[in-house]
């Protein structure tokens, strides 16, 4: 069955303290794998996003996250966070099964950010 | 900018009632999404529509409908609403198949009583 799990609902972190967001998806079809934001009262921003090529994708907002097949992953990291980084992130695959995906996406449960000061 | 508006951003509705949840894009996009998002389980796809007039089940479809007479609008149906269905609900665009990117809108949190 195709899935993507967030590890983690909640990571509490200090401002300027390096971060990592766990994301893990299970597939027997290639993936496209993607990173959104959603700040408090908005819809969802893309942070990045990984189609092909480089495993190490660089997003907005000093965010980047490596993709690694053997593993399943696609963690988000940054390496010193401040407090408008709190949010809630959410990783979201594109499983490629054949056929016509339409970019449709399945998410994660989502992991809420609080950068404390 | 690509914006993406939503008709409400809060509404409450009675148990019974037909809800009509309505979603514009200014972008000329193909593709156009409906999700419903709840605490600890994320986001999950409603319909999906590639075309006017065109549309697909997503992952949790049932109690739901969908309409897009017109390219740059997608309306989300609740034929009878029902208490689980009060949840926030996320519409999205894109520009077509291989674009891979959806900008989606605030959300419009629906309240069932």
């Amino acid at each position: 069955a195709q899935s993507v799990t967030q590890l983690d609902s909640q990571v509490p972190v200090f401002e300027e303290a390096p971060v990592e967001l766990r994301c893990n998806y299970s597939s027997s079809v290639s993936v496209y794998l993607f990173w959104y934001v959603q700040y408090p009262n908005q819809g969802l921003q893309l942070l990045l996003k990984y189609l092909s090529g480089s495993t190490l994708v660089k997003g907005i907002n000093g965010f980047e996250a490596e993709f690694n097949k053997s593993q399943t992953s696609f963690h988000l990291r940054k390496p010193s966070v401040h407090i408008s980084d709190t949010a809630e992130y959410f990783c979201a695959v594109t499983f490629n099964a054949g056929g016509t995906s339409y970019g449709k996406l399945t998410f994660g449960q989502g992991t809420i950010l609080t950068v404390h000061p | 900018d690509v914006k993406v508006t939503q008709s409400s951003r809060y509404l409450v509705k009675r148990t019974g009632e037909k809800v009509f949840l309505e979603c514009v894009q200014d972008m000329d996009h193909e593709n156009m999404f409906w999700y419903r998002q709840d605490p600890g389980l994320g986001l999950r796809l409603i319909y999906f529509s590639y075309d006017v007039k065109m549309k697909e089940k997503g992952d949790i479809p049932e109690g739901y409908s969908v309409s897009r007479e017109k390219k740059e609008r997608f309306s989300l149906i609740l034929e009878s609403a029902s208490t689980n269905q009060t949840s926030m609900y996320l519409c999205a665009s894109s520009w077509d198949t291989y674009s891979y990117e959806q900008y989606f809108g605030p959300g419009t949190r629906l309240t069932v009583t």
